[in-house]
């Protein structure tokens, strides 16, 4: 069956440190991956998605980076988090143009 | 660039009644897909109903229906004879050339 895996549900981490957020799919291959962030209350924003390995498209321009290294494993990094990186963040997979399955989600706080 | 609007940030409904929910969306590329989600306190995105560009007839699944209006690019979300268990935010997204992009959500509170 295919399913998709987002690691790990809740994370705190301090100002200034790094991140890197996983999420792996199984039962598929070359899904197109995508990463939202959505910010308590409001809406999900689209950060980043890709289409195949190693290629990337941002969204918005932030303290965030998007990596590709395996057709089924999309990774959400960040060198130095800032307060404003807080919040849901959601991996999502395309399994046809009508159908994505999204994560289970990480609540990233940044204190 | 592709926007979806949802006007209506929160909703009150009685129990066993209907309720609508209003989504107008904006896009030039012929060739789009929309989309209604779910979201509990949880977080999880729950898939509820999808209408495609071309399709004719307003999409249906059980209790939920979509209201296209390709004119007025509007697609309501109707969901009858409303549970307790419906109490979530809810989402209108649409989908041009693989991106799905979502509106800002209404907050739906099912009173008994």
């Amino acid at each position: 069956s295919q399913t998709i895996h987002q690691w790990p549900a809740t994370l705190v981490q301090p100002v200034g440190s790094p991140l890197s957020l996983e999420c792996t799919v199984e039962g598929t291959s070359n899904p197109n991956l995508y990463w939202y962030r959505q910010a308590a209350g409001r809406g999900l924003q689209l950060l980043f998605y890709s289409v195949g390995i190693g290629q990337i498209s941002s969204e918005v321009p932030q303290n965030l980076s998007a990596s590709r290294p395996q057709d089924r494993q999309f990774i959400l990094s960040s060198k130095k988090l800032l307060l404003s990186d807080s919040g849901f963040y959601l991996c999502a997979w395309m399994k046809r143009l009508y159908g994505y399955t999204f994560g289970s989600g990480t609540r990233l706080t940044v204190v | 660039a592709q926007k979806i609007t949802q006007t209506q940030p929160g909703m009150f409904v009685q129990e066993k009644e209907a309720v609508t929910l209003d989504c107008t969306y904006d896009t030039s590329d012929p060739s789009y897909g929309l989309f209604w989600y779910k979201q509990p306190s949880s977080g999880e995105m729950i898939f509820l109903i999808y209408q495609g560009s071309y399709d004719q007839q307003n999409a249906t699944e059980g209790r939920y229906s979509l209201n296209f209006q390709k004119a007025r690019k509007s697609a309501n979300l109707v969901i009858s004879a409303s549970q307790l268990g419906d109490s979530a935010m809810y989402f209108c997204a649409m989908r041009v050339n693989y991106k799905l992009s979502f509106g800002a959500g209404t907050t739906v509170t099912v009173r008994a």
